[in-house]
């Protein structure tokens, strides 16, 4: 069955520290790649998004995320960390053809120490 | 642009009372769904519309019904409230021809006692 799993369901780091939230894709062929956050109280926003092409893609707020199909990985990365980057992470795919409904992870809750 | 407007904010209802959960967005988006979460439980479609007059089930469909209308509005029926309903309530909209790039409402949070 397609699934996406996010291994870190929780994760504390200092403002400033680096940041790698992991997300992994149970599916045949590589699906759209979809990372959103969730701010507290608010509805979720798309931080970036892979459809093909360069593995390495930028998105809002100075994140970044690196698709491996060998890893059916999509982990989400940013090299230093700020306060108010504290928020609900999720990593969503589409299947290519048939991209009506989006699979979701479960969440990883990111908190950020002063 | 306001994006996607959805109302109430929060609601507080009665086992067995009925409610609809107003979803709008002026982006001319043709693709709108409803999702509810849950804590532990990520985030979960109920019901989605790839256009005006077209709507389809998600994976937890049941207790709720939809209708779109216009290309704008994709309001959410909940005819008999149960408090396993109880939850936050999201609308998400999409340019794309699928469910690919979502611009998500703030949310509505709904009680059921």
């Amino acid at each position: 069955a397609q699934s996406v799993t996010q291994p870190d369901i929780h994760i504390t780091v200092s403002e400033g520290a680096s940041l790698e939230l992991r997300c992994n894709y149970s599916y045949g062929a590589t699906p759209y790649l979809f990372w959103y956050v969730q701010s507290p109280g608010q509805g979720l926003q798309l931080l970036l998004k892979y459809f093909s092409g360069d593995t390495l893609v930028q998105g809002i707020k100075g994140f970044e995320a690196e698709f491996k199909r060998s890893q059916s990985s999509f982990n989400l990365r940013k090299p230093s960390v700020h306060w108010s980057d504290a928020a609900e992470y999720f990593c969503a795919v589409a299947p290519k053809q048939n991209n009506r409904k989006l699979i979701w992870g479960l969440g990883t809750s990111l908190a950020v120490n002063p | 642009n306001a994006g996607v407007t959805q109302t109430p904010k929060f609601q507080v209802l009665k086992t067995g009372q009925s409610m609809t959960l107003q979803c709008a967005q002026d982006m001319n988006h043709e693709y709108m769904s409803w999702y509810r979460q849950d804590p532990g439980m990520g985030l979960r479609l109920i019901h989605y519309s790839v256009g005006a007059g077209i709507t389809d089930q998600g994976e937890v469909p049941n207790g709720y019904n939809v209708s779109r209308s216009t290309t704008e509005d994709f309001p959410l029926r909940l005819l008999s409230a149960a408090p396993s309903q109880t939850s936050v309530y999201f609308c998400a909209s999409s340019y794309m021809p699928g469910a690919n790039v979502l611009t998500f409402g703030a949310g509505s949070r709904l009680t059921v006692l």
